[in-house]
């Protein structure tokens, strides 16, 4: 596709519920990052994979966050046991690593809700 | 402390005005630091890339670099209405993994 893509758009859960959130990064593009964005606030980093391995996971809050990209592409970000103070925007991005440059290309995002 | 500190603002300006945006940062390991425009209920779309310290003009945007002085600063020209949008900077250390983002200033140019 042309840019990067998210889905849901929007995701509106319980508290204690488990949400997959998924990113189609743009294509070719070998990196692939997530953050969360909440209300007023910058990005805030979580997780960050270079072809399918997670190359720095520092930013996950804690263990109910998990993050895959089995094929090297598209990436699922899993959250379990969801807790009102996850409310916020998941945003993903996509670059395209050169030699001494990297510039994130970011997806819509989807806001997740939880009640 | 923050990473990176931005003016929340809002910061509202009329139409043609001169706009300044800044950003100050604590880590002096950043090497790349970006803008990013971002529109109510959109992804932030990158408007300016620079490495190192220094300037870079695009159009009607200037980016300058003082690391020196760890700040930043986005510079619009004759500022449009469709500019009316939340400024982010973004800046990354050398192994380019991770941005740090600053909570962004809203800026509305009004017609």
């Amino acid at each position: 596709g042309a840019g990067v893509s998210q889905t849901p758009s929007n995701k509106v859960t319980e508290k204690g519920k488990y949400v997959e959130l998924r990113c189609d990064p743009i294509s070719g593009h070998t990196a692939l990052y997530w953050y969360r964005q909440s209300l007023g606030q910058g990005p805030e980093f979580l997780i960050y994979f270079q072809g399918t391995g997670a190359a720095d996971d520092s930013g996950l809050p804690n263990d109910r966050f998990f993050a895959v990209r089995p094929e090297g592409s598209v990436s699922t970000l899993k959250i379990q046991r969801t807790e009102r103070g996850d409310s916020a925007v998941y945003l993903c991005a996509s670059s395209l690593i050169l030699a001494g440059t990297d510039t994130q290309y970011f997806g819509p995002g989807t806001r997740l809700t939880v009640l | 402390q923050k990473e990176v500190e931005q003016d929340p603002g809002p910061l509202s300006v009329p139409e043609g005005a001169i706009v300044s945006l800044n950003c100050t940062y604590s880590n002096s390991a950043f090497q790349y630091f970006m803008w990013y425009r971002q529109y109510s209920r959109k992804g932030p779309e990158l408007l300016m890339y620079t490495y190192s310290s220094g300037n870079k003009e695009d159009g009607r945007f200037t980016a300058q670099v003082d690391k020196s002085s760890k700040y930043i600063s986005l510079f619009i020209r004759d500022s449009q209405p469709s500019d009316s949008a939340t400024y982010l900077c973004a800046m990354s250390a050398d192994n380019f993994n991770k941005f740090y983002f600053g909570s962004g200033t809203k800026l509305n140019v009004k017609p």
